[in-house]
């Protein structure tokens, strides 16, 4: 139980162009999903948390106008890089938190931008 | 915010030796403390997790220790193998209350060797 689906896993866009990644809970409701940004042999940082129903809430830094979220669902979550440029090219992971404490997270989106 | 310490960054053992990786934090409010095994171009995989309510926990080769009062946390492999190999993650939250993400750690590369 408790799965987290992210499509696609890899994706390579042309510089100027907007991506959408989805992030769903297959066999549970998910109120939060957040989403991490990980660097190559780096840590996941929290770039922002989706509540369903209402705005995101965004780490110190991380550009909203750039990183769309949208949780309009109990089961999905949508991340959007617009106007991606290679500096975004980077491994996006959603995770939703499942009742109690636990979280599961996605199997990540590797952003390529070219 | 919180703060996640991680040490070593790489630790190279023996197979069938024991690994230890340790972190502290920094936030005394944070009360859900959760490990992850992440292997290459994948997302992080729970291994284990402990709350602030409990000093140990073990599962089969696994085992997590908690000292709330030096904020510290450590995760112990026993009798390690080969398919241990990974990159090992150390995160804190308190996820007890609202919506907090984890805020993880900079990760030990474990490296097996055989």
């Amino acid at each position: 139980g408790a799965v987290v689906s992210q499509h696609p896993s890899r994706v390579i866009c042309k510089s100027g162009t907007s991506v959408k990644i989805e992030c769903r809970s297959l066999d549970f409701q998910a109120t939060t999903m957040f989403w991490y940004r990980q660097f190559p042999k780096k840590s996941l940082m929290l770039m922002a948390t989706s509540n369903e129903g209402s705005k995101a809430t965004y780490e110190q830094g991380v550009e909203k106008d750039k990183f769309l979220i949208n949780h309009a669902s109990l089961t999905l979550s949508t991340l959007t890089v617009t106007s991606a440029h290679p500096e975004d090219s980077s491994f996006y992971i959603c995770s939703a938190r499942r009742t109690g404490p636990g979280y599961t997270f996605g199997s990540g989106t590797r952003l390529t931008v070219v | 915010g919180e703060n996640v310490e991680q040490h070593p960054s790489t630790l190279s053992v023996q197979e069938g030796d024991s690994a230890v990786i340790k972190c502290t934090y920094s936030d005394s409010a944070s009360n859900y403390f959760p490990w992850y095994k992440q292997e290459l171009g994948k997302g992080p995989q729970l291994i284990i997790d402990i709350r602030s309510n409990v000093g140990e926990k073990k599962d089969q080769r696994i085992a997590v220790t908690l000292n709330k009062t030096a904020k510290h946390f450590s995760l112990h492999i026993t009798e390690t193998q080969p398919e241990d190999s990974a990159v090992y993650f150390c995160a804190a939250s308190r996820a007890g209350g609202g919506a907090d993400g984890l805020t993880f750690g900079k990760g030990t590369h474990l490296i097996i060797q055989p």
